[in-house]
């Protein structure tokens, strides 16, 4: 079954940093770009940031850029987003999902990043 | 990296159609065709029911269509059910491995 985990979500202060992974299964992670979306709780979906299978390029939402880095390990099967300075707007349900054809088809449950004092 | 603009809400009674718009600009739905479009059952996981402008992922009933024109998008949902009961967002690719979703419709089956 093809599947995303993701964790690391937590409650953090402003300023602090956290790192989200993502775990796959059921697919070949190594062959496959990735994506990081966001949802503020009652708001919309936010793109934030990708990276290509051969973790050779990443890209991030202007929101987020200078903060966060992605990156993958592709023996683990694994996808990291190492969020930093973290701002109150930051909080948000995090997922991660598989890229095709340019959109997003396996999506993970989401983990919750609360920055709060 | 504006979001595209969607309608805050649209509703139809069963067995009719709804229509959501999804209008970017020239440097995203206007340039590419990767416009895709997700179903999201609060709580739950997006779902892709549109990829492509006007592909349908297999499973997805028929009942769902989207199309473009210029720097616009649209979804279609025929013979609305209960369980399309949920918010939409339309997504585009906007250049330089940057997408951009829309700012969502939920979508009520009266």
């Amino acid at each position: 079954e093809v599947q995303l985990l993701e964790s690391g979500g937590g409650l953090v202060q402003p300023g602090g940093s956290l790192r989200l992974t993502c775990a796959a299964s059921g697919f070949t992670f190594r062959a496959n770009s990735m994506t990081w979306v966001r949802q503020v709780p009652g708001k919309g979906l936010e793109w934030i940031s990708f990276i290509y299978s051969d973790s050779a390029a990443t890209s991030y939402a202007d929101s987020v850029k200078g903060r966060f880095t992605l990156s993958s390990d592709n023996s683990r099967n694994t996808l990291y987003l190492q969020m930093s300075s973290l701002r109150a707007e930051d909080t948000a349900v995090y997922y991660c999902a598989k890229n095709t054809f340019f959109a997003f088809d396996i999506w993970g449950q989401g983990t919750m990043v609360t920055v709060s004092s | 990296q504006s979001a595209l603009t969607q309608p805050p809400s649209a509703s139809g009674s069963p067995g009719q159609s709804v229509t959501i718009s999804c209008t970017g600009s020239s440097s995203d739905v206007g340039t590419y065709n990767y416009v895709s479009w997700y179903q999201h059952h609060p709580g739950k996981v997006p779902k892709l029911i549109i990829y492509y402008v006007d592909k349908r992922p297999s499973g997805v009933p028929d009942r769902f269509s989207g199309s473009k024109s210029g720097n616009a998008a649209s979804l279609t949902v025929s013979g609305l059910q209960a369980e399309d009961e949920a918010d939409y967002y339309c997504n585009s690719y906007a250049g330089g491995n940057t997408w951009v979703f829309g700012t969502g419709t939920k979508v009520t089956v009266l």
